[in-house]
């Protein structure tokens, strides 16, 4: 059990459109999901931690208008981001813990996706 | 604040050699301990990791890490690796609540030699 799903795996866009990706929780209900960008031979930096039904939370530097976060169920996240420009491409993995279970949540990792702006 | 340090970015070894993955941590209060492994484009699988309890943590492929407290560090060993442990091992530390971030070190590159 605890798979996390992500959607689309790869994605090809022209600078300026928008681009969503989803993160889906598909055996277990995800009281909290985080999202995560890396790039090239560098480590996962995270980006927002999002719980069901509020507001996500950004880190320090990462453009709340740029990176819509919607975690409208318990088991469905989604990442917009909006207007990529090339600067955006990246691989972007979602996490998600376990609703109901001991004091220690551990994350799930989805499989990443992605994202090249041309 | 917390923070991860892994202290080499690669690591070459010859195959069937034993391997040490380094990791040294710092945090203000009592922390959860985690090694992944990253596969070519792929997402992170969890090796191993530390809660509480013995401080020799064995995990998955063989893997295991002992978490000393005195030196704050959670070093990865294998005693023999294989040609599929190429990799990149990202040590991670989280502390000690529930749905806390994770941070993650830079990560290590493991290029295993035939």
């Amino acid at each position: 059990g605890a798979v996390v799903s992500q959607h689309p795996s790869r994605v090809i866009c022209k600078s300026g459109t928008s681009v969503k990706i989803e993160c889906r929780s598909l055996d277990f209900q995800a009281t909290t999901m985080f999202w995560y960008r890396q790039f090239p031979k560098q480590s996962l930096m995270l980006m927002a931690t999002s719980n069901e039904g509020s507001k996500a939370t950004y880190e320090q530097g990462v453009e709340k208008d740029k990176f819509l976060i919607n975690h409208a169920s318990l088991t469905l996240s989604t990442l917009t981001v909006t207007s990529a420009h090339p600067e955006d491409s990246s691989f972007y993995i979602c996490s998600a813990t376990r609703r109901g279970r001991s004091s220690y949540n551990e994350q799930f990792f989805g499989p990443g996706t992605r994202l090249t702006v041309l | 604040a917390q923070s991860v340090t892994q202290l080499d970015s690669q690591v070459p070894v010859f195959e069937e050699a034993p391997v040490e993955l380094r990791c040294n941590y710092s945090s203000s209060v009592s922390v959860y301990l985690f090694w992944y492994v990253q596969y070519p484009n792929q997402g992170l699988q969890l090796l191993l990791k530390y809660l509480s309890g013995s401080t020799l943590v064995k995990g998955i492929n063989g893997f295991e890490a002992e978490f000393n407290k005195s030196q704050t560090s959670f070093h990865l060993r294998k005693p023999s690796v294989h040609i599929s442990d190429t990799a990149e091992y990202f040590c991670a530390v989280s502390e000690g609540s529930s749905a806390s971030k994770i941070i993650f070190g830079s990560g290590t590159r493991l290029s295993i030699r035939p």
